[in-house]
């Protein structure tokens, strides 16, 4: 089945560092990716779409210069996350599409960031 | 704007109960539905999904039924076990493919 490895699996940086989280689909080419937040006890929040080769589409609020994402080939997408601040603390989870069905909507394990 | 919600944040059930979980829509426009269980830390995983053109879905000691007349879906999970303890989300396909998630239910499985 298809399969996302996204990594790393924790992260904590200090307040005003950059951290880069890394989204690739092992078996298939996934020409669109999500990126999800989730805040403790709270449900996932689209951040925005990623389509490879092209501009990502951010949803309303979530800052794109301060969330930069790069889906520069069929299997990565990569999540920026700029001068961290601890709001930005979070559980992010990067979800790849392929095709139809739920095997187009395949999760990444999820990535903790912590920023102190 | 239009988003999933649950009716229902947590639920507790003994062991080999029955348990439903509840999730009502507003996008009259959604097409496909899918339900997840995230474990804590974890990516969500799939449980089962169904196209708006169906009303009942059935899986392994699951089944998810779809009412687009009030716009509810609901998740039955049958003889439930503790390895089903988790969080349950529904979702629906967003405009552009995204995936829209509801707020989440809390299933706690007791022996």
């Amino acid at each position: 089945g298809a399969v996302v490895s996204q990594h790393p699996s924790r992260v904590i940086c200090k307040s005003g560092t950059s951290v880069k989280i890394e989204c690739r689909s092992l078996d298939f080419q996934a020409t669109t990716m999500f990126w999800y937040r989730q805040f403790p006890k709270q449900s996932l929040m689209l951040m925005a779409t990623s389509n490879e080769g092209s501009k990502a589409t951010y949803e309303q609020g979530v800052e794109k210069d301060k969330f930069l994402i790069n889906h520069a080939s069929l299997t990565l997408s990569t999540l920026t996350v700029t001068s961290a601040h601890p709001e930005d603390s979070s559980f992010y989870i990067c979800s790849a599409r392929a095709g139809t069905g739920h095997y187009g909507y395949t999760f990444g394990s999820g990535t903790r960031l912590t920023v102190v | 704007g239009e988003s999933v919600g649950l009716h229902l944040p947590t639920l507790s059930v003994q062991e080999g109960d029955n348990s439903i979980i509840n999730c009502a829509y507003s996008n009259s426009a959604s097409d496909y539905f899918i339900w997840y269980k995230q474990e804590s830390g974890k990516g969500p995983q799939f449980i089962i999904d169904i196209r708006s053109n169906m009303d009942k879905r059935q899986g392994q000691r699951v089944t998810v039924l779809l009412n687009k007349t009030v716009k509810h879906l609901s998740l039955q999970i049958a003889a439930t076990q503790p390895g089903d303890s988790a969080v349950y989300f529904c979702a629906e396909k967003h405009s552009g493919y995204a995936l829209n998630f509801g707020k989440g239910t809390s299933l706690l499985v007791t022996p």
